[in-house]
């Protein structure tokens, strides 16, 4: 069984960094194929793709966040990491980890997601 | 980048009623679209990738059509479960950028 889980701060205050884990299991991110990307809410708006990372390490990122995200792996501990820097109230969201599909970057996988509130 | 633009916004129907959810890529993305399902509190569900081929599970009154621009996302006979967001993804190529969501209700 495959399951996606989110951990990091609920609450972070504007400018500082945010640092989100997605913790994995029943995959492996060695395998070709594979990737484990970002989705972020805000509250009672639209998805948002942030982010993907691939078994190659290749990454991919939303070019509006681009100079603001980084994303990472762990692949001995199933770990994905997303950083985001000089939160702003904006960012306030539920983000979501996701898998993608071997078939294309489409995602048939989720986390439970995990909201991020940034206020001072 | 290729904005996707879904219509309506908002959607009210009957039960029984068939329903249509448009999504348009400002950019051909061949069959490279996705659809979601998310009902209030609730992580969104993959419906239906390749524009038109149903993921496992998902009841065959969803169906998925269009190739190119143009989309579409049809419920022949809405159901009270329907009751959700609709989003449209692209996924030719990144960013893999989402529609702006269709929210359907029930009259």
């Amino acid at each position: 069984q495959i399951t996606l889980k989110e951990s990091g701060p609920t609450l972070v205050k504007p400018t500082q960094t945010l640092t989100l884990t997605c913790i994995f299991s029943g995959f492996s991110l060695r395998a070709s194929g594979v990737g484990v990307g970002w989705i972020r809410q805000p509250p009672g708006k639209a998805l948002e793709w942030l982010a993907i990372i691939y078994w190659d390490d290749d990454k991919r990122y939303s070019p509006s966040l681009k100079s603001r995200l980084t994303i990472t792996k762990d692949t001995s501990k199933n770990q994905v990491v997303l950083t985001v820097t000089n939160m702003d109230p904006v960012d306030t969201a539920t983000y979501y980890c996701v898998q993608r599909t071997t078939a294309g970057t489409y995602f048939d996988l989720w986390g439970q997601g995990t909201l991020v509130t940034v206020s001072s | 980048d290729i904005q996707m633009t879904q219509s309506p916004s908002s959607l009210s129907a009957s039960v029984g009623d068939r329903v249509t959810i448009t999504c348009r890529a400002s950019q051909g993305i061949s069959n490279y679209l996705a659809w979601y399902q998310q009902k209030p509190g609730k992580v969104p569900k993959l419906l239906i990738f390749a524009a038109s081929t149903l993921q496992s599970g998902v009841p065959s009154r969803f169906s998925g059509s269009g190739s190119g621009t143009d989309f579409t996302l049809t419920i022949s006979s809405l159901q009270p479960e329907d009751v959700a967001t609709y989003y449209c993804q692209k996924y030719n190529s990144d960013p893999y950028t989402f529609g702006q969501g269709t929210k359907l209700e029930i009259k």
